[in-house]
């Protein structure tokens, strides 16, 4: 079964520090990858996609993610966190059947920002 | 461009009542799916509809369904709400055909049962 997990529930980190999330698929194709956020009782929106090609991609208010097929990885990066990042963060999977109608997504990652 | 409308926002009912949740996908979208989100659970699949016919299902039983109009709107209905039917429900829309295609996503009903 497909499945994508989080491996951290919860992560703090100081305003202006570099921030990694974690994430870890297992498909049996390589799927489709994705980031979203989530603010307290909001929806989800997207930071980047993976589809193939390039495996480092840009995303919105400066997120990058790597996709590394060997460790079956798709880590979310930040090289400077602001306090307004302070939300929860989702990694999804979908089947490379061309369109990602059907997520499964991880447990999500809160991540708190100190001043 | 519109992004993805869901109502209402905050609802509450009681236990044995039904409930309809309706999503109107951007325009263009012809896929629409369904997630539930609990603190318990996390984010889980429901359901797709794209032109108007259910495409994925979920594991859900069958209290859960949903339709979809000739306008790619769609309605999720629960029936005999349970307590455990409690969540953030959210509605996704995606082109739905082609390649490489992403969902985006509504705010979300809030839905409470007492």
């Amino acid at each position: 079964a497909q499945s994508v997990t989080q491996p951290d529930i919860h992560i703090t980190v100081s305003e202006g520090a570099s921030l990694e999330l974690r994430c870890n698929y297992s498909y049996g194709a390589t799927p489709y990858l994705f980031w979203y956020v989530q603010s307290p009782g909001q929806g989800l929106q997207l930071l980047l996609k993976y589809f193939s090609g390039d495996t480092l991609v840009q995303g919105i208010k400066g997120f990058e993610a790597e996709f590394k097929r060997s460790q079956s990885s798709f880590n979310l990066r930040k090289p400077s966190v602001h306090w307004s990042d302070a939300a929860e963060y989702f990694c999804a999977g979908a089947r490379n059947t061309g369109t990602a109608s059907k997520l499964t997504f991880g447990t999500g990652t809160r991540l708190q920002v100190t001043l | 461009k519109a992004g993805v409308t869901q109502t209402p926002r905050y609802l509450i009912k009681t236990r044995g009542q039904q409930v309809t949740l309706s999503c109107s996908p951007i325009s263009g979208h012809r896929s629409v799916s369904w997630y539930q989100q609990t603190p318990g659970q996390g984010l889980q699949f429901l359901f797709e509809y794209f032109s108007e016919t259910q495409r994925n299902k979920g594991n859900f039983p069958g209290r859960f369904s949903g339709r979809q109009f000739s306008n790619s709107r769609s309605e999720m209905n629960v029936s005999t709400l349970e307590l455990g039917d409690s969540a953030l429900y959210l509605c996704a829309s995606s082109p739905g055909g082609g390649m490489n295609t992403e969902a985006f996503f509504g705010q979300g009903t809030r839905l409470t049962v007492v």
